[in-house]
């Protein structure tokens, strides 16, 4: 596609359940990240992912979250037994390579009721 | 650590108004700092960036001068117009090695122009 592609744009969730939101980076574009802004805040990153590989996952707060990408190009990013404190939007982005700039999503705004 | 500071908003502006953002960093070694923006309904993108000492990035009538002696990457214009209105964030990415780190970014500036 033209851009780098997030869904939902928007979720709502009841404390507990589990969420799943989905990349879909620029077409080529072999480095891909999450990161999380909250209300107020940074973006904070998240994962990194170089192919299908993560060689730094450093910025993922607990084990309740996890990502993986499949085929060099859709990752998803799984958040299990959501809690009120994971609200925020989550942010995608992807660069041909390493070194080159971000494209980033217009992000998936999550609300942890 | 590495950190990013910026100026909280909202900022308002009349149109044709100068523009200030300040942006400091702290960090170890020798960053490349980046200004991104977020458009109403759009994702972030690359605004300017500059990779060493007192290069300026510039780009739509907006610069920064990364200032070392000062760790500042301050974004001006000099004619602001409605079109600007958006949420701009200050960014660096730690070198190690030469190899670019992740991007550690401010909290961002909201900016609104009115005509």
């Amino acid at each position: 596609g033209a851009g780098v592609s997030q869904s939902p744009s928007n979720k709502v969730t009841e404390k507990g359940k589990d969420v799943e939101l989905r990349c879909d980076p620029i077409s080529g574009h072999t480095a891909l990240y999450w990161y999380r802004q909250r209300l107020g805040q940074g973006l904070e990153f998240l994962i990194y992912f170089q192919g299908n590989s993560a060689p730094d996952k450093s910025g993922l707060p607990s084990d309740r979250f996890s990502a993986e990408r499949t085929g060099e190009s859709v990752s998803t990013l799984t958040i299990q037994r959501t809690q009120q404190e994971d609200s925020a939007v989550y942010l995608c982005a992807s660069s041909l390579t390493r070194e080159e700039k971000l494209f980033f999503g217009s992000g998936t705004q999550l609300s942890v009721l | 650590g590495d950190s990013v500071t910026q100026m909280e908003g909202p900022v308002t502006l009349s149109e044709e108004a100068f523009l200030t953002i300040n942006c400091t960093y702290t960090a170890t070694g020798y960053p490349s700092l980046f200004w991104y923006v977020q458009y109403p309904g759009e994702g972030l993108q690359l605004l300017l960036k500059a990779t060493k000492a007192d290069d300026k990035g510039s780009n739509k009538g907006f610069e920064a001068t990364y200032r070392k002696e000062t760790t500042s990457f301050h974004l001006e214009k000099g004619s602001v117009q409605v079109s600007d209105s958006a949420v701009y964030f200050c960014a660096l990415s730690p070198n190690y090695g030469g190899s670019q780190g992740n991007l550690i970014f401010g909290k961002g500036t909201k900016l609104s122009v009115k005509p």
